[in-house]
């Protein structure tokens, strides 16, 4: 079955510390992995796609596909990137199938 | 380019009433989805339109119907409202593997 985890509801960090949001997922074909977040009373967009390999905002994210896992990831959290983050995966048949979404929370 | 308007907000309904949400987009894009979001869940895929005149389930269609006479509208009714529909609703279009959602409805069934 085509599943999507992100195994942290929450994720609290202090700012200027690294940031890893986690996502796993199952699906048997070549998958199209993102990122989408929403910011505090704004629209759930996209962050970023796994075939784009581009870095936006500071986070970026590898595709492992032996370990199945699409984990976001910046070096240096700031306050602004507190939001609920939501990984996605494309099965190529015009759905998309989301994680429970990680909301992270960076401190001052 | 307003992208992907949703209406309304918010709306409370009593068991068993009827409504429809609406969504409009003017970006043109084939593809359009709307999506359930539960708290502490993910979103839902309930149904989904890959063009005027072709709408399909998602997985969680029950209690749902949907139409697409045009590119640009795709409204999703509750026939008969029970509490298991209370939820947020976003209404998204896609192109090119990029979503565009709405701002969402939260609906609550009373």
């Amino acid at each position: 079955a085509q599943r999507v985890t992100q195994p942290e509801k929450l994720l609290s960090v202090f700012k200027g510390a690294p940031v890893e949001l986690k996502c796993n997922y199952s699906y048997s074909g070549s998958p199209e992995l993102f990122w989408y977040v929403q910011y505090s009373r704004q629209r759930l967009q996209l962050l970023l796609r796994h075939i784009s390999r581009e870095s936006i905002k500071g986070f970026t994210a590898d595709l492992n596909k032996g370990e199945t896992s699409f984990h976001l990831k910046k070096p240096f959290a700031q306050e602004e990137d507190s939001a609920m983050y939501y990984c996605a995966l494309s099965s190529g048949t015009y759905k998309y199938i989301f994680g429970t979404g990680t909301r992270l929370k960076v401190l001052a | 380019n307003a992208g992907v308007t949703q209406t309304p907000k918010f709306r409370i309904l009593k068991i068993g009433q009827s409504m429809t949400l609406q969504c409009t987009q003017d970006m043109n894009h084939n593809y359009m989805y709307w999506y359930r979001q539960d708290p502490g869940m993910g979103l839902k895929l309930i149904y989904y339109s890959v063009g005027a005149g072709i709408t399909d389930k998602g997985e969680v269609p029950n209690g749902y119907n949907v139409s697409r006479s045009t590119t640009e509208d795709f409204p999703l009714r509750l026939e008969l409202a029970a509490p298991s529909q209370t939820s947020v609703y976003f209404c998204a279009s896609r192109r090119q593997e990029k979503l565009f959602f709405g701002s969402g409805t939260q609906l609550s069934v009373l």
